[in-house]
């Protein structure tokens, strides 16, 4: 079954400094792997994913996302963080369910502080 | 984008109780369905896929006679939480797909309903 480990559950950054959260997965197969965004009391909005195209991932809100296969990881990061990007992080990797269609396996989330 | 609505957005029952919560695909077919359980600071897990017009599979560990689904149209899916207690408290997210929608050619965007918070007494 496949994984997705995020390293240190809470990053806090003072407004305009670079965002970086990280996310390794483990798989035996190339995986498709995904970073969502979650606000207080919502759902998961989707921010990006890598599908075995380019290993750089742009996406919303000016986030990107860097697969690198050798280190098995798939970190997001942003270049100036802004107020409205406080919110929880999921990196997420794709997996088969109980009856074999695919499913997502979510890591433990990160929340993001952005400090003024 | 597609749009995920979920029915009620809060509910408190009292233990013993059934509550039931949909799943709505507002402007897509979903032809699957995922249902997550999220507790407090902690990550979505799977409970159950289901798709329309076929029995749900259940994740393991999932009870399928305490949480039950129906997945009756390519709009709606339901979740019954039965005799519910209070370690049933949680955040439940539905999640819909649709293999029509535009995307990868072997994985199809999921997309995330606002979440029920559920509280039993």
């Amino acid at each position: 079954a496949q994984s997705v480990t995020q390293l240190g559950s809470h990053v806090s950054v003072s407004e305009g400094a670079l965002v970086l959260l990280r996310c390794n997965y483990s798989s035996s197969v190339p995986p498709y792997l995904f970073w969502y965004v979650q606000y207080p009391n919502q759902g998961l909005q989707l921010l990006l994913k890598y599908t075995s195209a380019a290993t750089l991932v742009k996406g919303i809100n000016g986030f990107e996302a860097e697969f690198k296969k050798s280190e098995t990881s798939f970190h997001l990061t942003k270049p100036s963080a802004h107020m409205s990007d406080a919110a929880e992080y999921f990196c997420a990797v794709s997996d088969l369910t109980q009856g074999g269609s695919e499913k997502l396996v979510f890591g433990k989330g990160t929340k993001l502080t952005v400090n003024p | 984008g597609a749009v995920v609505s979920q029915h009620p957005s809060r509910v408190i029952c009292k233990s013993g109780t059934s509550v039931k919560i949909e799943c709505r695909s507002l402007d897509f077919q979903a032809t699957t369905m995922f249902w997550y359980r999220q507790f407090p600071k902690q990550s979505l897990m799977l409970m159950a896929t289901s798709n329309e017009g076929s029995k749900a599979t259940y994740e393991q560990g999932v009870e399928k006679d305490k949480f039950l689904i129906n997945h009756a149209s390519l709009t709606l899916s339901t979740l019954t939480v039965t005799s519910a207690h209070p370690e049933d408290s949680s955040f439940y997210i539905c999640s819909a797909r649709d293999f029509g929608y535009s995307g990868t050619p072997s994985y199809n965007e999921q997309f995330f309903g606002p979440g029920t918070r559920l509280t039993v007494l």
